[in-house]
């Protein structure tokens, strides 16, 4: 079955950069994506990668696949305070919705999320 | 506007008892998602419905039930309450079972 994983918990100052890693298992994933949730609120996308991508870019957020080694990364650069939330990796899988027999296809799987704390 | 609601925003309710959340998004999307997040902050689907009809179904008790009127709907009824139960449940939608999902605010039930 799918598992992703990611690291907990993760302390940075303001003005530095944030690298958040996430590993995943399903060799057949599609999109991985990164997800925010900040205290008390639902959960806001980031971003997310096509798996035949090996990099993305969007302002301050840089998006690293390694597909070989399943491991994904999310780069916050000049983190803020603002930044300080929860984030979660999760990965779809990528078996067509027949062949799986309609239990995988379009299912996310989230990892544990990693507590990001931006200290002033 | 808010493209993925949820009501109500905080549900707090005694064992055994039989509750409903709602769920409705204006994107024109034909799929919808309910999950659940424990206190520790893990999620996982529920259910998936694709134009009313359910095709995602993981292990659930079926104590819950949900249901879809149109496809801007899908509400989660539970029946008899239990304290495991509490948790937040979001929901979200995707415009097909493989594009991206947006999610709700979530709604946090708490089971006395």
């Amino acid at each position: 079955g799918e598992d992703v994983e990611q690291s907990l918990f993760l302390s940075v100052r303001e003005g530095d950069s944030s690298v958040i890693n996430c590993t995943y298992t399903d060799s057949s994933s599609t999109y991985l994506y990164w997800y925010k949730q900040e205290p008390g609120a639902g959960l806001q996308l980031l971003t997310y990668i096509f798996s035949n991508m090996d990099m993305k870019q969007d302002q301050r957020l840089t998006v690293l696949l390694n597909k070989k080694d399943k491991h994904l990364s999310l780069r916050i650069a000049d983190t803020q305070t603002g930044d300080s939330a929860i984030y979660f990796c999760a990965e779809r899988a990528g078996l067509p919705l027949w062949d799986a027999g309609g239990t995988s296809y379009g299912k996310l799987t989230f990892g544990q999320g990693t507590i990001l704390t931006v200290h002033p | 506007d808010t493209a993925v609601s949820q009501t109500p925003k905080y549900l707090v309710t005694q064992m055994g008892n039989d509750k409903s959340i709602k769920c409705e998004q204006n994107l024109g999307h034909d799929t919808m998602y309910w999950y659940k997040q424990d206190s520790k902050k893990f999620l996982k689907i529920m259910f998936s419905y694709n134009n009313k009809e359910l095709i995602i179904n993981e292990t659930v008790p079926n104590r819950f039930s949900p249901k879809s009127p149109d496809k801007a709907h899908l509400n989660l009824h539970i029946n008899s309450l239990e304290l495991g139960d509490s948790a937040v449940y979001f929901c979200a939608s995707s415009q097909r079972l493989e594009e991206t999902q947006y999610f709700g605010p979530g709604t946090r039930l708490l089971v006395l």
